[in-house]
C-alpha cells in the first residue's frame, strides 16, 4: 500500500520559512521513473503545483516562486523537504504532497496523494 | 506556460445523468492530461491519467479521452458520491498545471 503524509507547522508569522515533510511508503525514490510533488490550495481555490523531485535528483520548481522553493530528499528515510521562504498571508494554503510514477509502460502522472496539511500564515 | 481551461465552472445534474467537463490547453500538450476528483475537506484522487486511462481501481462509468488542445471527461450515469470538484492537470512540460474546477452539484 503506498500512502504520504505531510507535516509541518500549522503555524507561520509572516516573513519566516515554511518547512514541511512528506513522509512516505510502499515505494522508493530511488527507483527510477518515481518522483514526489508538492502541491497547494488556498481555502476555496484551485490547485497550484509548487516543485518535484525526482529519483535521480533532478529538480523543477513553479517559475513564480521558484527563488522562495527549494526541494530536497533524503531516501534512507523515505522522506521529502519542502522549503519556503519569506511567508505571506497569501500563502495560506493546504499543502499536499503526491508520488509521480513514469515508467517504460507509461507515464501515470500524480497517481496518489498525502492527506494534506493546513498552514495558516499570520502574524 | 501551458494555462488549462476548464467549462463550466459547475454545472448541476441529477443521479443518473451522464455528465461531460471539457478541459483546454493553451497549446499542444499531446496526451498528457490527468483529471482528479476532490471532495470536501479531502485531498485530490487521480482518476484518469494519459488522458484516457482509468487508474487502478477507479470505476469503469469514469471515462477521458482527446489529444492535443481539446480533452472531456465523461461521468456515465452519476451517482451520490460522484458530486465533487474535478480537475484537469497538464504533464507534457513544466510548469505543470491545473485547470480552474468545475463543480458538480446536486440538481
Amino acid at each position: 500500500q503506498i500512502t504520504l503524509k505531510e507535516s509541518g507547522p500549522t503555524l507561520v508569522k509572516p516573513t519566516q520559512t515554511l518547512t514541511l515533510t512528506c513522509t512516505f511508503s510502499g515505494f522508493s525514490l530511488s527507483t527510477s521513473g518515481v518522483g514526489v510533488g508538492w502541491i497547494r490550495q488556498p481555502p476555496g481555490k484551485a490547485l497550484e503545483w509548487l516543485a518535484l523531485i525526482y529519483w535521480n535528483d533532478d529538480k523543477r520548481y513553479s517559475p513564480s516562486l521558484k527563488s522562495r522553493l527549494t526541494i530536497t530528499k533524503d531516501t534512507s528515510k523515505n522522506q521529502v523537504v519542502l522549503t519556503m521562504t519569506n511567508m505571506d498571508p497569501v500563502d495560506t494554503a493546504t499543502y499536499y504532497c503526491a508520488r509521480t510514477l513514469d515508467t517504460a509502460m507509461d507515464n501515470y502522472g500524480m497517481d496518489v496523494w498525502g492527506q494534506g496539511t493546513t498552514v495558516t500564515v499570520s502574524s | 506556460d501551458i494555462q488549462m481551461t476548464q467549462s463550466p465552472s459547475s454545472l448541476s445534474a441529477s443521479v443518473g445523468d451522464r455528465v461531460t467537463i471539457t478541459c483546454r490547453a493553451s497549446q499542444g500538450i499531446s496526451n498528457y492530461l490527468a483529471w482528479f476528483q476532490q471532495k470536501p475537506g479531502k485531498a485530490p484522487k487521480s482518476l484518469i491519467y494519459a488522458a484516457s486511462s482509468l487508474q487502478s481501481g477507479v470505476p469503469s462509468k469514469f471515462s477521458g479521452s482527446g489529444s492535443g488542445t481539446d480533452f472531456t471527461l465523461t461521468i456515465s450515469s452519476l451517482q451520490p458520491e460522484d458530486f465533487a470538484t474535478y480537475y484537469c492537470q497538464q504533464y507534457n512540460s513544466y510548469p505543470l498545471a491545473f485547470g480552474q474546477g468545475t463543480k458538480v452539484e446536486i440538481k
